[in-house]
């Protein structure tokens, strides 16, 4: 069975300083990744996803993530972050052909002046 | 604008009763989901729908029920028998061409006392 692993759950950064959240997954074949975002309250956003290719991929709201097999990890990273960013946010993982997700925990990211 | 509605935004029940979870969809999407989230937790699936007249268990389906006899509608009824049922409930759905990208509802919090 697949698994996700956000090993951060809470992280503080300052407006316009460089993010990463850190993502491992564990599963046997080529996975399916996600990141997705969460504002209080609400519903889930997706930033980007990751299939084949690539292995670095651009999101919307200025965030990429690099997928590495080695070390099996996709972390999600930002070069400059801005107050609105402030929100959690959720790596996940889905088998080919699979469609069900399984999340990470999540990583509470808080965004200081 | 096409999405999914998830209503009521807070629901309070007395312990003991059942209580049904609306989610609605006007995406055309065949797949639906039903996922609960708890601090800390992430997001764990409990029913989803691939198809109008069939849906499987996820995760932590005991406790709960679904039907789908409409494609545009996934009700969750939380039962009795859920012992922890208190919970922010988020609604997904796909549309099953292979994107695996899921659009979620704005949730559902859910107090049982």
């Amino acid at each position: 069975a697949q698994s996700v692993t956000q090993p951060d759950i809470h992280i503080t950064v300052s407006e316009g300083a460089s993010l990463e959240l850190r993502c491992n997954y564990s599963y046997g074949a080529t996975p399916y990744l996600f990141w997705y975002v969460q504002s209080p309250g609400q519903g889930l956003q997706l930033l980007l996803k990751y299939f084949s290719g690539d292995t670095l991929v651009q999101g919307i709201k200025g965030f990429e993530a690099e997928f590495k097999r080695s070390q099996s990890s996709f972390n999600l990273r930002k070069p400059s972050v801005h107050w609105s960013d402030a929100a959690e946010y959720f790596c996940a993982v889905c088998a080919e052909k699979d469609e069900k997700l399984t999340f990470g925990t999540g990583t509470r990211l808080t965004i200081i002046p | 604008d096409g999405g999914i509605t998830q209503s009521p935004k807070y629901l309070f029940r007395k312990e003991g009763q059942n209580v049904t979870l609306s989610c609605e969809q006007n995406l055309n999407h065949d797949a639906m989901y039903w996922y609960r989230q708890d601090p800390g937790q992430g997001l764990r699936l409990i029913y989803y729908s691939q198809i109008v007249n069939d849906f499987q268990k996820g995760d932590i389906a005991e406790g709960y029920s679904v039907s789908r006899e409409k494609k545009e509608s996934f009700p969750l009824t939380v039962t009795s028998a859920q012992k922890n049922p208190t919970a922010f409930y988020l609604c997904a759905s796909t549309d099953g061409t292979g994107s695996y990208e899921q659009y979620f509802g704005p949730g559902t919090r859910l107090t049982v006392t």
